[in-house]
């Protein structure tokens, strides 16, 4: 079993819908990232949390921490915010201070 | 650009040939860091940097492969006597080491293709 969990792996939209990603994790951490993977390899850092939620734009980023799980949500979603989203833990503890645990990423198609 | 740049951006090459990528942090950034992805996964880790000091090396770096970052800046990754299985995006990553929650900036990737 993976230490990070992404749900599902692959999404298709219809414009406009409200998506939701979520993501489970059985190591400790000290943050969680989410990331968007362009067509090409691009990563882009979108949100690290550690509690709570955070917004930017149309994306809305939220974690319990008590249950180790995550979700990420876009609203009015757009074709192009097709990607891949990844959620990675960040590993607190001795030698992997630093390190990023992924997931397998979630693959979002949105049609017009 | 002041973003992390890797080069080259793609690289095809044969079995049993030894290549080299190169990986340019922001330039403020002690921490360094090496992924691999294949197609369909996530990125793992291979091995990280602060400063010119390698910290930790992922049970996934063979002795086929080595990193260096000789004075705290550009890094490198070198492959040597190539395998199909080596075929991946070899990403690299910087970050400034304020508290244990830093952000990571990745940079656009090494395509790699093992014939």
């Amino acid at each position: 079993k993976n230490e990070v969990e992404q749900s599902p792996q692959n999404l298709t939209a219809q414009e406009g819908e409200f998506i939701t990603i979520n993501c489970s994790y059985s190591v400790g951490i000290s943050a969680l990232h989410w990331l968007q993977q362009h067509p090409g390899g691009g990563i882009v850092s979108l949100f690290m949390l550690s509690s709570g939620k955070k917004k930017h734009g149309r994306l809305i980023a939220t974690i319990n921490i008590q249950e180790k799980h995550s979700s990420l949500h876009i609203t009015a979603s757009h074709p192009r915010d097709s990607a891949v989203y990844i959620c990675a833990a960040l590993s607190p503890y001795g030698g992997s201070q630093g390190n990023l645990i992924f997931g397998k990423g979630t693959k979002l198609s949105v049609k017009p | 650009d002041t973003g992390v740049s890797q080069d080259p951006r793609h690289k095809i090459t044969k079995r049993g040939q030894n290549v080299t990528f190169r990986c340019d942090p922001i330039s403020e950034h002690n921490r360094l860091y090496w992924y691999r992805q294949t197609l369909g996964q996530g990125p793992e880790f291979l091995t990280y940097f602060q400063n010119e000091a390698q910290l930790e090396k992922s049970r996934l770096l063979s002795d086929r492969f080595s990193a260096e970052r000789p004075k705290g800046s550009f890094s490198t990754l070198e492959i040597q006597r190539t395998e199909q299985g080596d075929s991946a995006m070899y990403l690299c990553a910087s970050s400034l080491l304020l508290t244990t929650s830093e952000t990571q900036y990745f940079g656009p990737g090494t395509r790699l293709l093992v014939l």
